[in-house]
């Protein structure tokens, strides 16, 4: 089975960095991924590890610690736009299972 | 940007009551997925699909679900006796391969049973 944490809410300023931590406990595990969704819309796709390490793509980044079974989430230089929720999902052959997702809410 | 295309947006129908929800998923793409979300809570997984059978399913998807890919294009997802628990936005997702690759989401099927 799967299993993912996630903390249920951040609030950070505009401009500033925000850190969203996920750990994990899977079975078959071959992959972490990063979603955003926004209320009422579908989740689109962020950024995924495979292995461990940092991905940086743009202002996202995300980390992956396969030993640890951990992964964050960076967000830097916040914009109002970015208020969303996060979805953690950990990848196995023959799908994404996700975490219950971070609110992010900005604030000017 | 190729996208993921789901019918109806949203739907209304009374407990027991089937409904058939309809995507097609992105014209290269082989493997399938349907997901629910519970007002307020987690993307669950249904059921993946490839190759014209289920890859796996999960507890949620029971003898009410089935799945079908009638033509080459259309992935549909049925519910044969609706519960007021089925009451859900319903996510279609397909990819290229299975495992660690990237799913590309379908806006959703809102679905509320009275």
């Amino acid at each position: 089975g799967q299993n993912i944490d996630q903390p249920t809410e951040m609030t950070a300023t505009e401009g500033a960095i925000v850190q969203i931590n996920c750990t994990y406990q899977t079975s078959g595990f071959n992959g972490l991924f990063w979603y955003q969704q926004h209320a009422g819309e579908a989740p689109t796709f962020l950024s995924y590890n495979v292995l461990d390490g940092l991905e940086e793509k743009g202002r996202f980044s995300s980390f992956l610690s396969r030993s640890k079974g951990y992964s964050y989430l960076l967000l830097k230089e916040l914009q109002m736009k970015d208020s969303a929720s996060y979805l953690c999902a950990a990848g196995d052959d023959y799908k994404l299972s996700f975490g219950a997702g971070t609110t992010v809410t900005v604030r000017a | 940007e190729p996208e993921v295309t789901q019918t109806p947006s949203h739907q209304v129908t009374q407990m027991g009551q089937e409904v058939i929800l309809r995507c097609v998923p992105i014209s290269n793409h082989l493997y399938f997925y349907w997901y629910r979300q519970i007002l307020g809570q987690k993307v669950e997984f249904l059921v993946s699909f490839y190759n014209n059978e289920i890859s796996e399913k999960s507890e949620i998807f029971d003898d009410q679900f089935s799945v079908e890919r009638p033509d080459g294009s259309n992935f549909t997802l049925k519910i044969r006796s609706t519960k007021l628990e089925d009451s859900a936005m319903y996510f279609c997702a397909s990819t290229t391969d299975s495992g660690a690759n990237v799913l590309t989401f379908g806006a959703g099927s809102r679905l509320t049973v009275l």
